[in-house]
């Protein structure tokens, strides 16, 4: 139990256009989640955090509206990278949270989209 | 806000050895949880182990375990009989209990190499 998806797993735009990563909750309803990026052989770093049905909370320093965030359903959250630019290339993980699981507050993670912006 | 700090960029071990894994962390709060993550090659984050702030029992998992102490603020990680698929980036992670901006958040350290050698 508690899988995430993300899709797709790997894609590569051209500069200035925009791409959208798709996050799922697969057999749970994700009341909270989370998008990380990561660069290589770094850390994760949050980007924000969603809540269903309200607008995203983002960490400093990270541009709203560049990274569109929307958590439409309790299953689904998508992350929208818009006018990429190649710094924007990185490694970007979702995470999810089952409020209503045994263990609120673990993090389920998906197995991450590697962006390449070229 | 809460800092997490690894400071062993690097580690190698023997197959069937054990080693240790540091982590300290910083925080004023009281209640939280402690984690370890693994990232194999693949790429997808594995829960390791995770420890409550309020039990003093450290947690154990098969050939996991830590060692928390609560008033040095410090949560290594040992395991035991290491294997070849132990080999990985290991990220230790703090996350606040509920209550208040930035409930269920994680903050990552930046993360151990572990090698494990044949």
């Amino acid at each position: 139990g508690a899988v995430v998806s993300q899709h797709p797993s790997r894609v590569i735009c051209k500069s200035g256009t925009s791409v959208k990563i798709e996050c799922r909750s697969l057999d749970f309803q994700a009341t909270t989640m989370f998008w990380y990026r990561q660069f290589p052989k770094k850390s994760l770093m949050l980007m924000a955090t969603s809540n269903e049905g309200s607008k995203a909370t983002y960490e400093q320093g990270v541009e709203k509206d560049k990274f569109l965030i929307n958590h439409a359903s309790l299953t689904l959250s998508t992350l929208t990278v818009t006018s990429a630019h190649p710094e924007d290339s990185s490694f970007y993980i979702c995470s999810a949270r089952d409020r209503y699981g045994p263990r609120v507050y673990e993090q389920y993670f998906g197995p991450g989209t590697r962006l390449t912006v070229t | 806000a809460q800092t997490v700090t690894q400071s062993q960029p690097e580690m190698s071990v023997q197959e069937a050895e054990t080693v240790t894994l540091s982590c300290t962390y910083d925080t004023s709060e009281n209640n939280y949880y402690l984690f370890w993550y693994k990232q194999p090659p693949s790429r997808q984050m594995i829960l390791v182990i995770r420890q409550e702030a309020y039990k003093q029992q450290n947690a154990t998992e098969n050939r996991f375990s830590v060692n928390f102490q609560k008033a040095a603020k410090s949560f290594s990680l040992k395991i035991s009989d290491s294997q070849l698929g132990d080999t990985a980036m290991y990220f230790c992670a703090f996350m606040k209990r509920y209550s208040g901006a930035g409930s269920y958040q994680l903050t990552f350290g930046k993360g151990t190499k572990l090698s494990v050698i044949p």
